[in-house]
Parts: C-alpha cells; structure tokens; sequence
C-alpha cells in the first residue's frame, strides 16, 4: 500500500513568490494535517483538515491557508513567501483526526526561499 | 498552550549498549504521547505510542514509560544496533477538538558499531 506522497520534492523560490504544495493521504484516511520543520528542530503544527473542513489551525499567519479536496488529498499554499518559511513542510494523515489515532508522515517537500 | 521539552539533544552509544531519552509536557490535559523516529530525508515515523491510563509499554527493544503526575515520559532503547542510529522526537497531544501534536526538539542518537 502506498504511504503518504507529497510533491514536489524539493522546491527553490525567491522571496514574494507564492507556493503550492500537494499532498495524497494513505488509501481510506480521512484527515490531513500540515506540519513544518525548520532544520534542527521539531515538526510544528499548521493546520488539520477532515471531510473538507478545517479542523484546527496553529501559529501561523494568514499567508498559509490550504484546503482539501472531495478525494481527501490536500493543498498547502503559502503567499507572499519570507526566507524564514524556508523548511521541510510535511504532510501528515490518519483514519479520522482523533487526537489519539496514530499520525502517518510523507517525506516532505523541501522548500528553498531565496 | 503545549509544550514539550526533550533532552539530550545528542547521544551517542556503542552497539548493544541502551539509549534513554527523557521528556517533560506543560500541559496536563496532554493525554497521548507519541515516539516518532526520523531517518535523513525522510518524514517521522512513529515506533511507539502511550496513552494516560497505561504507564509503560514495551515492543520488543523498545519501552515507553509515562509518569502523569510528574508529566514526564521517557524512550528506552535496548540492545541498540547502527540502524538505530536517526533523530527521534517525542510529542503530545491532548483531546482539544483536533489533532495537533506537539513535538519536542528531537535527539539525534548515534550507535557506534
């Protein structure tokens, strides 16, 4: 069975840019949630969406929005990029979103901004 | 809101030797705690998982123990071999409405052969 897919890979920009990045959850996961890593540190929260809706958003400002589609893949969009949105940006998936319910990683898409 | 620290944020260990890596959350409504482990250019993947009502769980070299009133939880690895050797993150989630975890900052473990 496929795992969580995310692409691109990897992604350069230049500041000011808008960004989209994609995301196909594991067959018959409902939930997607968004998270970014910063080089040396832990994943942080961004968003979780399930059954279309948003669920939960973190820290972050109104630059990054996402949404996600009837198939349950998701789209994570990030406006107006900054240098320090340089990172890892993973994309995560689970059965239902519960907050106890064992959350399943992509490899990431590598963001670049210069 | 959450917080969750993690120490060390380097180990290194000979082959056969245990890992032990220690964790502390702010949040006593945090009720689910996750071990994910992270190999270079991959995402985190989750080896072991604990919930508030179980104080310690084992899978086979692996053993997570969580001590509620201290909020801490702790990552026992035994008999450590290279392919060990990877970033580990221990997190926290509780029962908010929506599924967001709380990661620490992660240890990077090193097994010398």
């Amino acid at each position: 069975d496929a795992g969580v897919t995310q692409s691109p890979t990897h992604l350069i920009k230049t500041r000011g840019q808008h960004v989209t990045l994609r995301c196909s959850p594991i067959s018959g996961h409902k939930s997607v949630s968004w998270y970014q890593q910063v080089l040396g540190q832990g994943p942080q929260f961004i968003f979780q969406y399930y059954e279309k809706e948003e669920r939960g958003r973190g820290n972050f400002p109104d630059r990054f929005s996402a949404r996600q589609f009837p198939n349950y893949s998701s789209e994570l969009n990030v406006n107006a990029l900054l240098l320090g949105d340089s990172a890892l940006y993973l994309c995560a998936s689970s059965f239902t979103g519960a907050f106890n319910e064992k959350l399943f990683f992509g490899s990431g898409t590598q963001l670049s901004v210069l | 809101g959450e917080n969750v620290e993690q120490h060390p944020s380097t180990l290194s260990v000979q082959e056969g030797d245990s890992a032990v890596i220690k964790c502390t959350y702010s949040d006593s409504a945090s009720n689910y705690f996750p071990w994910y482990k992270q190999e270079l250019g991959k995402g985190p993947q989750l080896i072991i998982d604990i919930r508030s009502n179980v104080g310690e769980k084992k899978d086979q070299r692996i053993a997570v123990t969580l001590n509620k009133t201290a909020k801490h939880f702790s990552l026992h690895i035994t008999e450590t071999q290279p392919e060990d050797s990877a970033v580990y993150f221990c997190a926290a989630s509780n029962s908010g409405g929506y599924q967001k975890v709380t990661f620490g900052i992660g240890t990077k473990l090193q097994v010398i052969p």
